[in-house]
């Protein structure tokens, strides 16, 4: 498995300010990706963080409102831009190790926006 | 696109009965389908997974079946506790897109006493 771990763990934020949420891994993975989870609601991908290059981002979703960066093999940010209350959520990082398909969460930043 | 559709919604069942929750998917590149457990403020944790090539699994009191033909997998959780009360999120991976994971709805399971 992998030890995961996210900050912060909670925020309130005011409409227009942005977020950096950061993801920190305790060893090397092969794939970062990060997840959307409203209230209530299942996980949506919203890209997956590619080492040291552009972000893949999922469809709804783009760069400016969610860049993302991931300048090595255990690091990674997604920056929530110019928020609105719509994008209060649970936004969560996930791995994957090695050549495995295995995935693993890290404990989720809970955003409201005010 | 991909789509996975979990049902039911909600599952209310006695301790120590079994639970079954189902799953189908439309992709039919699909070959990796984990099941995850999420309690209430925690992450999603999981539970057991199984790939395209072995029709069932199975792990102390959880069990998952998967079948290719019909596009359906399911999972079982015998005998069951309290403690199985969450919800749980079936999952099947994106065509050819190493790693990206499409999720069904969930399914809410209580367990009472």
């Amino acid at each position: 498995s992998a030890v995961i771990s996210q900050k912060p763990s909670r925020d309130i934020c005011q409409r227009g300010t942005s977020l950096t949420i950061q993801c920190q891994v305790d060893s090397q993975v092969t794939m970062m990706f990060w997840y959307r989870q409203q209230p209530g609601q299942s996980l949506t991908l919203i890209a997956t963080a590619n080492q040291g290059s552009e972000a893949t981002y999922e469809s709804g979703f783009v760069i400016d409102k969610f860049p993302i960066s991931r300048p090595n093999l255990t690091f990674s940010t997604l920056t929530v831009s110019n928020m609105s209350p719509e994008d209060s959520s649970i936004y969560l990082c996930s791995v994957v190790k090695g050549s495995t398909d295995t995935q693993y969460f890290g404990p989720g930043t809970r955003l409201t926006v005010l | 696109g991909e789509n996975v559709e979990q049902h039911p919604s909600t599952l209310s069942v006695q301790e120590g009965d079994s639970a079954v929750i189902k799953c189908t998917y439309s992709d039919s590149a699909s070959n990796y389908f984990p099941w995850y457990k999420q309690e209430l403020g925690k992450r999603p944790q999981l539970i057991i997974d199984i790939r395209s090539n072995v029709g069932e699994k199975k792990d102390q009191r959880i069990a998952v079946t998967l079948n290719k033909t019909a596009k359906h997998f399911s999972l079982h959780i015998t005998e069951t506790q309290p403690e199985d009360s969450a919800v749980y999120f079936c999952a099947a991976s994106i065509g050819d897109s190493w790693g990206k994971l499409q999720f069904g709805a969930g399914t809410q399971v209580v367990v009472t006493p």
